[in-house]
């Protein structure tokens, strides 16, 4: 069956380190990824695309990666700040090449702490 | 406007009412979708729309549920005869087209049966 992973456990980290989460995917074929974040009470905001023939994606402090073969997608976050505290969601489309269908992994929470 | 809208913020009804959640998408959005997230998960597919076109509702969990969109702008998602397990938070997004663009969620309504 389809499977979305990403950490459930919080990850905890200083300001100004680099934050790293996880987005395993297995029988999946997407075309592309998305990530987003969540904030309490809120709706999720759209952050980054990758598409799966791209390897890398930068913005500003933000980073992510799409490895088809590994069925991985990692987001960096590069000197974080207590405000990057939220939990960081990613989808995958069903493999058409549209967002007809989204599919949201659970979520891995962010905690930066002074 | 200047986003997705959801009314009400909150609902609670008795089981057995039905309940209709409104959605009032970004001026010029052609796909509308319909989202439902639990406590610590990832938003879940429920159905989605090109314009005033249903063109996926595989997500709809039994037939109590339906959605309509029939001007192709506002969207409305009506539970019939509710049960306690209806309970969720139920969000709207809006994207300018059903390709990879990204979605933009709504702040979602919280809908409680008692």
């Amino acid at each position: 069956s389809q499977k979305i992973e990403q950490n459930s456990e919080a990850l905890n980290i200083q300001e100004g380190k680099t934050a790293t989460l996880t987005c395993n995917y297995t029988n999946y074929s997407p075309a592309y990824l998305q990530w987003y974040r969540q904030d309490p009470g809120r709706g999720p905001v759209f952050l980054l695309l990758i598409r799966e023939n791209e390897k890398e994606k930068r913005k500003e402090r933000l980073k992510v990666t799409f490895d088809t073969t590994l069925k991985q997608s990692l987001f960096h976050i590069t000197a974080s700040q207590p405000a990057d505290s939220a939990t960081y969601l990613c989808a995958l489309d069903p493999g058409t090449g549209t967002a007809s269908k989204l599919t949201f992994g659970t979520g891995t929470r962010l905690q930066v702490t002074l | 406007g200047a986003g997705v809208s959801q009314s009400p913020r909150y609902k609670v009804t008795k089981r057995g009412q039905d309940v209709a959640l409104r959605c009032d998408p970004i001026s010029g959005h052609v796909s509308l979708y319909w989202y439902r997230q639990a406590l610590g998960q990832g938003p879940e597919f429920l159905t989605y729309f090109n314009y005033e076109a249903q063109q996926d509702k595989s997500g709809l969990p039994n037939d109590r549920f339906s959605a309509e969109r029939p001007e192709g702008s506002i969207s409305t998602l009506t539970i019939q005869r509710t049960e306690q397990r209806d309970s969720a938070m139920y969000r709207c997004a809006s994207s300018l087209d059903s390709y990879n663009s990204p979605l933009h969620f709504g702040n979602g309504t919280r809908l409680t049966v008692t």
